[in-house]
């Protein structure tokens, strides 16, 4: 059974520059979420997506962006990159919404922004 | 503010022995996730503990959970190399969804 798949798995852009990643979740899986990881902040919460529908996002500001396909395949958006914005995006899928769904952990895109 | 703590932070054990992290967390919540991440690597999901009690044990690894005491533990015992990795528990503080408030991690280290 195929894992949770990010492209791409590295990316150097810019300040300035505005960046794009995708996450394919798990066949069958609904749910997606988002979290940036660095060394400073640890993991946070960006943004998590139900069936096409943004359900909560973390406090990041308005470049940060998300969206999720019918297909389950989620895409998120950074705009006018920042340095601070480097980090690696972990996207996580899970079957359901609910508290009894376990979270798998894609390999992450690490961004670098330079 | 929905916070999520780990004691220790840093933690350099030789093989064999035997040590605990602990997780504690500032609200409420009946789900927590304990998570391993190797260096450069994702998150690879560890337990998943949903109740009040809640034990689960996974080779050398055994994780509990008090929501009373809003405490969680991941118990190490007779330590190898292989467990070198860093741990972090994970609150989910959304009754509908998966929003994960993650710890700072726990650095493991384990000599020979």
């Amino acid at each position: 059974k195929a894992g949770v798949t990010q492209t791409p798995r590295y990316l150097i852009k810019t300040r300035g520059q505005q960046v794009t990643l995708s996450c394919s979740p798990i066949s069958g899986h609904r749910s997606v979420s988002w979290y940036q990881q660095t060394p400073g902040q640890g993991l946070q919460f960006l943004f998590e997506y139900f069936s096409e529908t943004q359900r909560n996002k973390g406090n990041f500001p308005g470049r940060f962006s998300g969206r999720q396909f019918s297909n389950s395949r989620s895409e998120m958006n950074v705009s006018t990159l920042e340095l601070g914005d480097s980090a690696l995006y972990l996207c996580a899928s899970s079957l359901w919404l609910g508290s009894n769904t376990e979270a798998f952990f894609g390999q992450g895109t690490r961004l670098t922004v330079v | 503010e929905l916070k999520v703590e780990q004691n220790p932070l840093f933690l350099s054990m030789q093989e064999g022995k035997n040590y605990t992290i602990y997780c504690n967390y500032s609200t409420t919540s009946d789900r927590l996730y304990w998570y391993r991440q190797d260096p450069g690597k994702s998150l690879e999901s560890l337990f998943v503990l949903l109740s009040n009690g809640a034990v689960k044990q996974e080779g050398r690894l055994m994780a509990s959970l008090d929501t009373k005491a809003r405490l969680s533990t991941l118990h190490i015992t007779a330590a190898v190399h292989d467990l070198s990795a860093t741990y972090f528990c994970a609150v989910d503080f959304d009754n509908y969804g998966q929003n994960f408030v993650f710890g700072p991690g726990t650095r493991l280290s384990v000599l020979p």
